[in-house]
């Protein structure tokens, strides 16, 4: 069973439309994370949130908005998308709390080209 | 704010030693963290160290940390041709506090 799975894959798309990338986790964490990253490998967090609530909102254009519907699941919406756009987006989730390691666990990652 | 370089590329011969190093600014981390990335897939955790700590050995995996220099490396005896990765150092203070990733190091062995 794949631990943090994410949909599509790849994603090759048109400059202006709008798409959605899906992340579901059944680790039973309770904060998930969306990451960039760009062609030099260069990794930078974009959100996170916990329990459905959101909890880091780095410098991310509002054309970006993710939405979590429920713990195990946190999916991102880009609208108008830009050719700079085009990246690997990675999910990744983990368990906050005193004590715990905080593992992050990562998805296989979407492939996101725009045209 | 937070900064955690990396050199960008490191290539050794197998059955070498590997040592990918890592300097962070934030003196208040409490969690540093080595992760690889094979291609084309996510990242996955190799090992971790707290900040109250000096040295944390897994098998191959030795992490060294300097604190009072906020360098932190990863060593990998006797590397391997599937050990060709990109190894990211990550730190955290923990909490609700994100984790920021380094640059990453392309690790090349040559058979």
């Amino acid at each position: 069973d794949t631990a943090v799975s994410q949909t599509p894959k790849y994603l090759v798309t048109q400059m202006g439309n709008d798409k959605s990338i899906k992340c579901e986790q059944n680790l039973g964490h309770d904060t998930m994370y969306w990451y960039k990253q760009d062609s030099k490998k260069f990794l930078k967090i974009m959100f996170s949130y916990n329990n459905k609530e959101l909890i880091i909102n780095e410098t991310v254009p509002n054309r970006f908005s993710p939405k979590s519907p429920d713990k195990a699941h946190l999916n991102l919406h880009i609208n108008s998308l830009e050719l700079g756009d085009s990246a690997v987006y990675f999910c990744a989730s983990s368990q906050v709390g005193r004590g715990v390691i905080e593992t992050q666990y990562f998805g296989p990652g979407t492939r996101l080209l725009v045209l | 704010g937070e900064d955690v370089e990396q050199s960008l590329f490191l290539s050794v011969r197998e059955g070498d030693s590997s040592v990918i190093n890592c300097t962070y600014t934030d003196s208040s981390s409490t969690y540093l963290y080595w992760y690889k990335q094979e291609p084309g897939a996510g990242l996955q955790l190799l090992t971790y160290i707290f900040s109250n700590m000096d040295m944390k050995q897994d098998q191959r995996l030795t992490v060294l940390l300097n604190k009072k220099d906020k360098h932190l490396s990863l060593r990998i005896a006797d590397t391997q041709t599937g050990d060709s990765a990109i190894y990211f150092c990550a730190e955290s203070t923990g909490g609700y506090q994100k984790v920021t990733f380094g640059t990453g190091t392309k690790l090349q062995v040559i058979p």
